[in-house]
């Protein structure tokens, strides 16, 4: 059961343009919802979070938007660059548990 | 300050082994988790710890254990490897107790190959 999906494996976009990343959850007591970038042989970087009480956080070219009653989140990175290329993986947790569900990942590339 | 540190960075065993991966936590974080990934997909949870007490287990066979130590450091212990236990094992950290709202930070991983 992949209460986690991301259902677009890759993603290409023109650099300069804005890259859009969703993620579809299906736990409704998922209350923190985090975004990590990941290049190969590294660990996953923390890139945004946002917590369920809000609909949008923004940091620099990343902005997450919630949307609850779909159960959908979204990253958008405005404007994209080519050392965005990377996998995205779109993470959720429950106040309960703390521990982290993992989409599959979305492949961005970025091209010049 | 260091990241999440992790040892060894490549492993290569054969089934059967046993395997013990090693984590620091970033300087003054108390909670440890473990993940495996295998390619191709996200991150799984296997073990949580705080305070080096097991404060959450995911589904994974009991060949594997973890546990920390009073500097918090962390070693995740894997018996009898099979050959699809070959994955990146991640550690991440963070900074409070293992429920609420709790950014984690990420390691750089340990690729484990089973032959």
């Amino acid at each position: 059961d992949q209460q986690v999906k991301q259902n677009s494996p890759s993603l290409s976009v023109q650099e300069g343009r804005i890259s859009i990343l969703n993620c579809d959850y299906t736990n409704s007591m998922f209350d923190y919802f985090l975004w990590y970038k990941k290049y190969p042989a590294e660990g996953p970087t923390f890139l945004i979070s946002i917590s369920s009480i809000k609909d949008k956080n923004e940091d620099g070219r990343f902005t997450v938007f919630l949307n609850k009653s779909a159960k959908h989140l979204s990253l958008h990175i405005v404007p994209s660059q080519p050392g965005d290329s990377a996998v995205y993986f779109c993470a959720a947790s429950a106040s309960n548990t703390g521990k982290l569900i993992f989409g599959q990942g979305t492949t961005l590339q970025v091209k010049p | 300050d260091a990241g999440v540190t992790q040892s060894p960075t490549h492993l290569i065993k054969t089934r059967g082994q046993h395997v013990t991966l090693r984590c620091s936590p970033i300087s003054g974080h108390k909670s440890v988790s473990w993940y495996q990934q295998v390619l191709g997909q996200g991150p799984q949870f296997i073990f949580q710890y705080y305070e080096k007490e097991e404060r959450g287990r995911g589904n994974f066979p009991d060949r594997f254990s973890a546990r920390q130590f009073p500097n918090y450091s962390s070693e995740l212990n894997v018996n009898a490897l099979l050959l699809g236990d070959s994955a990146l094992y991640l550690c991440a950290s963070s900074n409070r107790q293992t429920t609420g709202k709790v950014t984690q930070y990420f390691g750089p991983g340990t690729r484990l190959l089973v032959l």
